[in-house]
């Protein structure tokens, strides 16, 4: 089935790094491409970052260009995301989520997994 | 960027009552409609992939149609554990845009 548990939340000054991660189980991690999807207090779902299997091709919202960078390491089963720079407005509870990839051998992308959120606060 | 126009941003229903929630996207995106439940403190889960792909184990009052690029998302007959909030998604290009969210509350 398959787990994802977030981790390296916390507070953070404006202008500061967090590095969060994501473990995977219960499933072949190198096999799934994976993103990163945050939420900020009582908003909705903004995609922020998106990996392939092998950790060569990356894509990141406008938002979070040159600030985040997304990783993986397939050898630890482990997701990541770097964030620099933070500002008060990426305050919210990040989430990484699988990508299906493929539906019954066609190209398709789905997030069916989901870890529980780990929460980000930008505050002196 | 596509961009996803969800609607309406929030209903109340009663327990039985058929209940339909839009998605519109602002171009093709080849059926690559996507709809998540999220529920308060917790995180969202799949409930329909490929715009009427119902997700495994979800049950089969909910189900999803299109009509170009117009897609919604049916609650055959409501009921009380549907209390939560839904999220469409595009998931034909990069970035995966999300809409804005519908929250359904049981009257």
């Amino acid at each position: 089935e398959g787990q994802l548990v977030e981790s390296g939340g916390g507070l953070v000054q404006p202008g500061g790094s967090l590095r969060l991660s994501c473990a995977a189980s219960g499933f072949t991690f190198s096999n799934y491409e994976m993103n990163w999807v945050r939420q900020a207090p009582g908003k909705g779902l903004e995609w922020i970052a998106y990996i392939d299997t092998s950790g060569i091709t990356t894509y990141h919202a406008d938002s979070v260009k040159g600030r985040f960078a997304i990783s993986r390491d397939n050898a630890k089963n482990s997701l990541y995301l770097q964030m620099n720079s933070l500002r008060a407005e990426d305050a919210a509870v990040y989430y990484c989520a699988r990508d299906s990839g493929t539906c019954s051998g066609i190209e398709c992308h789905h997030f069916d997994r989901w870890g529980q959120g780990t929460l980000v606060t930008v505050s002196s | 960027d596509i961009q996803m126009t969800q609607s309406p941003s929030s209903l109340s229903a009663s327990v039985g009552e058929r209940v339909t929630i839009s998605c519109r996207a602002r171009q093709n995106i080849n059926s690559q409609l996507n709809w998540y439940q999220q529920k308060p403190g917790r995180a969202p889960e799949l409930l329909v992939y490929s715009s009427s792909s119902l997700e495994s184990g979800v049950p089969s009052r909910f189900s999803g149609s299109e009509s170009g690029t117009d897609f919604t998302l049916t609650i055959s007959s409501l009921q009380p554990e549907d209390c939560a909030t839904y999220y469409c998604q595009q998931s034909y290009s990069l970035p995966y845009t999300f809409g804005q969210g519908t929250k359904l509350e049981i009257k």
